[in-house]
């Protein structure tokens, strides 16, 4: 398996852009995280699916984010409009079940200005 | 307060030198994992555990989880050991991260 895989690898936008950041995860596995990384607050997450269902969508900053999970080998985090405190790296993960080990993404390097 | 404390947070090391970097947690867990992520990359799991001690190459974990505590440590290291590295705790689905410890290893 390729692994957990997220696009783009790099996004810069301008500000009031709408921004979708895509995740593939691994085959077979039902559980999905999505999880916002800054140099002032480290590792958050965002939201967690689990059988395409979103379970927990507490950590989603405020209403210009939005996440999806259409079917269980794609999701996508939208920021509509974006912000210059948006830019972040964004890293989706997925793991067999909730109890198992995660993997991660890449990552997505956004820059809004 | 950070529910997951790292130590150090900086570490600089000799090419061949044994590093441990401490991992201290204040809630219940049902897992802990060890991250590793190089400048400008991804991250990878190193390890995922909930007792005992794992061993891959030249990595060990440790974990206590009577003193909420947990050790990674890094044998004769190398260069390309160079990154930081996150201690995670997990509660239901949540994973609460440490601020990371980075690392630097000299030739």
């Amino acid at each position: 398996d390729a692994g957990v895989i997220q696009s783009p690898r790099h996004e810069v936008t301008e500000m009031g852009q709408e921004v979708t950041l895509r995740c593939k995860p691994i085959s077979g596995h039902n559980s999905l995280f999505w999880y916002r990384q800054t140099m002032m607050r480290g590792l958050e997450l965002l939201i967690y699916f689990n059988n395409n269902v979103p379970i927990d969508d507490s950590g989603m900053p405020e209403d210009r984010f939005s996440a999806k999970m259409p079917n269980a080998s794609f999701s996508t985090l939208k920021i509509q409009p974006s912000e210059p405190r948006d830019s972040a790296v964004y890293f989706c993960a997925s793991s067999l079940t909730v109890n198992t080990e995660a993997f991660f993404g890449q990552g997505t390097r956004l820059t809004v200005v | 307060k950070n529910e997951v404390e790292q130590s150090p947070q900086n570490l600089t090391a000799q090419e061949g030198e044994f590093i441990t970097i401490n991992c201290s947690y204040s809630v219940g867990i049902s897992a802990l994992h060890w991250l590793q992520q190089h400048p400008g990359g991804g991250i990878v799991s190193l390890f995922m555990l909930s007792s005992g001690k794992k061993k891959h190459g030249r990595l060990i974990a440790t974990i206590n989880i009577q003193e909420k505590h947990s050790s990674l440590h890094i044998t004769a290291s190398h260069p390309r050991d160079s990154a930081v590295y996150i201690c995670a705790v997990k509660v239901d689905y949540k994973l609460s991260f440490g601020a990371g410890t980075t690392v630097t290893v000299r030739a």
